[in-house]
């Protein structure tokens, strides 16, 4: 697998603390979102997804909120652990476009210290 | 169980070659698309299809052209290769035009030289 390394933001934590991942999306029309980890190597695996329709959701110690006024994203990770560092991405799908294909964030990379 | 693969997973070539990356996947999916990953871009789109005989562009379309005449398979070409198209490569598949279920390949790191 593949991986680039991309100058991106970084966060730093803590092993055991939570973890906020943010994203400005760029299409208010977007009704559809995902937050994706990308490893060292790896393509970008599937973490968690929202509708439009909804402002939170919760996953197995992951929890996205969108909030559509201010066209924000958040990834939270619960009790961080060294197995969750990896570039981070959101993407956001836009209808109407004549176009179905998911536009990505450029990424922010989570350190977790030991 | 279902996978989508790509092939090679290093390639190096010259300027004006033509080069093909291979995408194959088991999904039975209709959807696929082809992106390449930069420094400070992300993910940007290059083509992608609906199924068997469709192609359409994305942002990044110049110097690629894909063709589907199965559903499983998606290969991507460059005409005749440039070194800004060193970079490298993610095939992904999906369930519905809408995104879900949207699986990535493992990637293609060509470089040309």
């Amino acid at each position: 697998g593949e991986s680039v390394g991309l100058h991106l933001p970084t966060l730093s934590v803590q092993e055991g603390d939570n973890s906020i991942i943010n994203c400005a999306y760029s299409n208010s029309a977007s009704d559809y979102f995902i937050w994706y980890k990308q490893e060292s190597g790896k393509g970008p695996q599937f973490i968690i997804d929202i509708r439009s329709n909804m402002d939170k959701r919760q996953g197995q110690r992951v929890t996205v909120l969108l909030n559509k006024t201010v066209k924000h994203l958040s990834l939270q990770i619960a009790a961080t652990q060294p197995g969750d560092s990896a570039v981070y991405f959101c993407a956001e799908n836009t209808p109407h476009t004549g176009r179905r294909a998911l536009t990505f964030g450029s990424g922010t990379r989570l350190q977790v210290q030991p | 169980d279902a996978e989508i693969t790509q092939s090679p997973r290093h390639k190096i070539t010259e300027t004006g070659r033509q080069v093909t990356l291979a995408c194959h996947q088991t999904w039975n999916h209709n959807n696929m698309f082809w992106y390449r990953q930069d420094l400070g871009h992300g993910l940007r789109l290059i083509h992608y299809s609906y199924g068997v005989q469709d192609t359409n562009k994305g942002e990044v379309s110049d110097g690629y052209s894909v063709s589907r005449s199965n559903t499983e398979d998606l290969p991507l070409t460059l005409e005749s290769a440039a070194s800004s198209q060193t970079s490298v490569y993610f095939c992904a598949s999906s369930e519905t035009r809408q995104g879900t279920g949207y699986t990535f390949g493992s990637g293609t790191r060509l470089t040309v030289v």
